[in-house]
């Protein structure tokens, strides 16, 4: 029983395109987030949410925009798909606000490749 | 600033011990983690310490945190063919919102 849990694994898509990222916990936490991991494997927060409310907003382009229907689900939308891009999306999730130990639970990533 | 530091590779023999080394920027992060990612897979919490403690022992894994230097090391003894993967370090950031910074992970090799 998969405890954060990512669609689609892999997304292939030309340049301009729009694509989602759709990602759900089944562990009750109220914070989740997602990471973007580039060729270099470097991991770098995007967005968090708490139960819902956005608390991190890092310098993302507004072509990205994270939508969470409820504390168990926070999508990823991407508008204008460029080539710089391309990486893998990871979502997570941990007890509110990181909770006493700040432990995250990762999903397994979905890579996007943008041609 | 915030920024995590680690060096990119490292290559051990079976049965050896493996020391994966890591510097941060931030004095008021509570708490530091080493997560391990095997292929295709998400990050996976290995251990974590606490800020006002030096060292951390779990099984095979023993982590050292200098404070003064901003230093933090993870120790695997007995190093196995399945510890071979990407090792982050992580620390966390002040302002109470669940924030990591990670840095840029160590590829790990084991050679059998």
């Amino acid at each position: 029983d998969t405890a954060v849990s990512q669609t689609p694994k892999y997304l292939v898509t030309q340049m301009g395109n729009d694509k989602s990222i759709k990602c759900e916990q089944n562990l009750g936490h109220d914070t989740m987030y997602w990471y973007k991991q580039d060729s270099k494997k470097f991991l770098k927060i995007m967005f968090s949410y708490n139960n819902k409310e956005l608390i991190i907003n890092e310098t993302v382009p507004n072509r990205f925009s994270p939508k969470s229907p409820d504390k168990a689900h926070l999508n990823l939308h991407i508008n204008s798909l460029e080539l710089g891009d391309s990486a893998v999306y990871f979502c997570a999730s941990s007890q509110p606000r990181g909770g006493p130990s700040g432990e995250l639970f990762f999903g397994e990533g979905s890579r996007l490749t943008v041609l | 600033g915030e920024d995590v530091e680690q060096s990119l590779f490292l290559s051990v023999r079976e049965g050896d011990s493996s020391v994966i080394n890591c510097t941060y920027t931030d004095s008021s992060s509570t708490y530091l983690y080493w997560y391990k990612q095997e292929p295709g897979a998400g990050l996976q919490l290995l251990t974590y310490i606490f800020s006002n403690m030096d060292m951390k022992q779990d099984q095979r894994l023993t982590v050292l945190l200098n404070k003064k230097d901003k230093h933090l090391s993870l120790r695997i003894a007995d190093t196995q063919t399945g510890d071979s993967a990407i090792y982050f370090c992580a620390e966390s950031v002040s302002g109470n919102t669940g924030k990591l910074i990670f840095g840029q992970g160590t590829t790990l090799q084991v050679k059998p």
